[in-house]
C-alpha cells in the first residue's frame, strides 16, 4: 500500500480480554515503531524493530504487552488481560532506518470497558 | 521518560504571524525530527536535522539545532489557519540504537 496501514481503526474490548493490533508498514521499510498516545500527551515509545528482531522493547509497560514482526514486514502488537488503563490510541510507524523520517499510520483507538 | 520537551505547551497567533516552538533534550543525539499532528491520529514528518547540521529549511519551515545547548527550534513563517495542529520533536539518541522518543508537543492555534 501507499502508506502505513493499521487495523482495526477502533477496538472496544472488555477488561481481561486479549487483543491484537496489526500494522502493515510501507514496503521496504526495515524500521518499525509502536507507540501509544493518550489525549493531550505525546506518543509514548513502546517497541522498535529493525527487520524481524526487536531492537529495543524497553517501552513495553509490562509482560502483558508483546509484539512480533516475524517476516520483517507486518507487525502485531498483542495485549493480554487488558486493563482500563490500556485505553489509548496505538500508533505504528515505519521508516527506511536511522536518519530517515518515520511514516505513521492513523492508529488504532483501543477502549477497554 | 520522554527525551524532548517542547516549549511553549500552547501557542496562539494570528494568521500571517510567525510561530516559534522550542525543544530541549537531555542526551547526545544522532538526529532530531519534527512532526505535526492534526486532531485525529496520524503524525506527519516535517523535517529531520542531523547532529552535525545547524539549520534546515523546508518551504515555510525553518529548523535550527544547537547541540551545545541541547535544543532545537521550529519556526513557521507567515502562518496560516491550516497550520493549526500539535507539533512534536522527536530525538534519536546517539546510544539508543535508533528508537525515536517524542516530547509532549506544542499545540499551535492560528486564528484567521
Amino acid at each position: 500500500g501507499a502508506g502505513v496501514s493499521q487495523t482495526p481503526s477502533n477496538k472496544v474490548t472488555e477488561k481481561g480480554k486479549y487483543v491484537e493490533l496489526r500494522c502493515d508498514p510501507i514496503s521496504g521499510h526495515t524500521a518499525l515503531y509502536w507507540y501509544r498516545q493518550s489525549l493531550g500527551q505525546g506518543p509514548e515509545f513502546l517497541i522498535y524493530f529493525q527487520g524481524t528482531g526487536a531492537a529495543d522493547d524497553s517501552g513495553l509497560p509490562n509482560d502483558r504487552f508483546f509484539a512480533v514482526r516475524p517476516e520483517g514486514s507486518v507487525s502485531t502488537l498483542k495485549i493480554q488481560r487488558t486493563e482500563r488503563g490500556d485505553s489509548a490510541v496505538y500508533l505504528c510507524a515505519s521508516s527506511l532506518g536511522r536518519n530517515y523520517g518515520a511514516f505513521f499510520g492513523q492508529g488504532t483507538r483501543l477502549t477497554v470497558v | 521518560s520522554q527525551q524532548g520537551e517542547e516549549d511553549p505547551q500552547a501557542l496562539s497567533i494570528q494568521e500571517g504571524e510567525n510561530a516559534t516552538m522550542n525543544c530541549s533534550y537531555k542526551t547526545s543525539i544522532n538526529n532530531l525530527q519534527w512532526y505535526r499532528q492534526n486532531s485525529g491520529r496520524g503524525l506527519v514528518h516535517l523535517i529531520l536535522i542531523r547532529s552535525n547540521e545547524r539549520e534546515k529549511h523546508s518551504g515555510r519551515l525553518r529548523v535550527t539545532l544547537d547541540t551545545s545547548k541541547k535544543s532545537s527550534s521550529l519556526l513557521i513563517t507567515a502562518s496560516r489557519a491550516a497550520d493549526t495542529a500539535s507539533y512534536f520533536c522527536a530525538t534519536d539518541a546517539r546510544n539508543q540504537g535508533g528508537k525515536l522518543i517524542f516530547g509532549q508537543g506544542t499545540e499551535l492555534s492560528v486564528k484567521p
